[in-house]
């Protein structure tokens, strides 16, 4: 079963505590993994997008990097503006424009 | 930026009403999409639209329907709400055309009573 796995489910840090969420997924055919951030009464809002192993993207205090089976969102010296839900995406097969979305990780960063 | 919005923040409605969501997108995006997000479940696809007029069902179609008459334009429709409706409602579009990240509305938060 196609299906995309997130952990922890929640996740708190002190101010400066890097830590890494992790993402896994059980697709063929993959077209592409994405990375989104969600604050509380908002939609998602982009991060990264990935489509091949080995694959890195940077943004400020996150870096996304992708494997054959999983993603990882390292976030280096967070911040409490850090503190959101991050969810995982993966597109996959052709002619199809479905994705799975993970339930996410919800990051408190404390100050 | 790529602005997608919901017309609504928040909606209350009875059971049995029918209910019209409308979203609204502002960069001739080709595919437009309705989410449902619920603790736990993650989000799931309702329904999404490649062109004007055309539609495909996502995973769980079941009691909605959508209108695409114009390209900026998705519209959901609960046609009898029912009480497991009750959720947030996310809208979002993406270019198309091999770029595929998807941008996100605010969502509609719908409590059906």
């Amino acid at each position: 079963e196609d299906q995309v796995t997130q952990s922890p489910e929640a996740l708190r840090l002190q101010e400066g505590e890097s830590s890494s969420l992790n993402c896994s997924y059980t697709v063929s055919g993959l077209r592409g993994l994405f990375w989104y951030r969600q604050d509380p009464g908002k939609g998602p809002e982009f991060l990264f997008t990935l489509y091949s192993a080995g694959e890195e993207k940077e943004k400020e205090r996150l870096k996304a990097t992708l494997t054959k089976k999983e993603s990882f969102l390292h976030i280096t010296a967070p911040k409490p503006e850090d503190s959101a839900t991050y969810l995982c995406a993966v597109r996959w097969g052709s002619g199809t424009y479905k994705y799975i979305f993970g339930t996410g990780t919800r990051l408190k960063v404390l100050a | 930026d790529v602005k997608v919005t919901q017309s609504s923040r928040y909606l209350v409605k009875r059971t049995g009403e029918k209910v019209f969501l409308e979203c609204v997108q502002d960069m001739d995006h080709e595919n437009m999409f309705w989410y449902r997000q619920d603790p736990g479940l993650g989000l799931r696809l309702i329904y999404f639209s490649y062109d004007v007029k055309m539609k495909e069902k996502g995973d769980i179609p079941e009691g909605y329907s959508v209108s695409r008459e114009k390209k900026e334009r998705f519209s959901l429709i609960l046609e009898s709400a029912s009480t497991n409706q009750t959720s947030m409602y996310l809208c979002a579009s993406s270019l198309g055309q091999g770029n595929e990240k998807l941008f996100f509305g605010s969502g509609t938060q719908l409590s059906v009573l």
